[in-house]
């Protein structure tokens, strides 16, 4: 099975502040990674996919990259609408898993 | 409205059979392999199994082989997880999912989800 590691777990930011979440997999996965979010009580949000991808409809500050094993979402300038739980998920084969999750708090 | 309405979730005992349902709207449910998710609470996403346009192919966690089903209706534009012999490792939020990206895809469209206890 392919493992996900997160890191960091929980991160403090402000508002306006860079950020960067890491996802690293075991083996390689080229690029095929998907990137959510999730607020409390609600479903996850799909943010990028094929690693890179942008979703439609979700704002430009929110990017991707990597391949292989490392991978990165950054948010470009942080906004209140940000402070979430961001979750990382392979999809190169079966059994598909998702990263144990960073969540990003108001500093 | 595009969307996934998850039902069926309740307080169950140790070793219960619940079936949980997702209804589907707004897209052609048909042409989509279509997935369920779950999260216990405090914890994060684990992908428990999926299931291909027609049905004829399905993939599951290993802690659930045995225990879950995963089947659809088309012509209902729904899907469905049996579940039995529910341990108490089995309480989470289910969430229904649509994949995309072919058939070990990633989530493009989720239900609100339905909670799943299992106490006695």
């Amino acid at each position: 099975d392919i493992q996900m590691t997160q890191s960091p777990s929980t991160l403090s930011a402000s508002v306006g502040d860079r950020v960067t979440i890491t996802c690293r997999a075991s083996q390689s996965i080229s690029t095929w990674l998907a990137w959510y979010q999730q607020k409390p009580g609600k479903a996850p949000k799909l943010l990028i996919y094929k690693a890179s991808s942008l979703e439609s409809g979700v704002p430009s500050r929110f990017s991707g990259s990597g391949s292989g094993t490392e991978f990165t979402l950054t948010i470009s300038s942080l906004q209140p609408d940000d402070f979430a739980t961001y979750y990382c998920q392979h999809y190169n084969s079966y059994p598909l898993t998702f990263g144990g999750g960073t969540k990003v708090e108001i500093k | 409205e595009v969307q996934l309405v998850e039902s069926g979730g309740d307080l169950v005992q140790p070793g219960g059979s619940p079936r949980l349902s997702c209804a589907a709207s707004g897209f052609t449910f048909s042409n989509y392999w279509m997935s369920w998710v779950r999260q216990a609470p405090g914890k994060g996403l684990e992908w428990v199994a999926n299931i291909n346009q027609d049905g004829s192919a399905k993939y599951y966690v290993d802690s659930v082989k045995g225990r879950f089903t995963i089947s659809r209706d088309n012509f209902k534009n729904s899907q469905y997880l049996q579940m039995s012999s529910l341990r108490a490792e089995d309480t989470a939020v289910y969430y229904c999912a649509r994949v995309d990206g072919g058939d070990s895809g990633f989530y493009d469209l989720w239900g609100r989800g339905t909670l799943v206890t299992v106490s006695s």
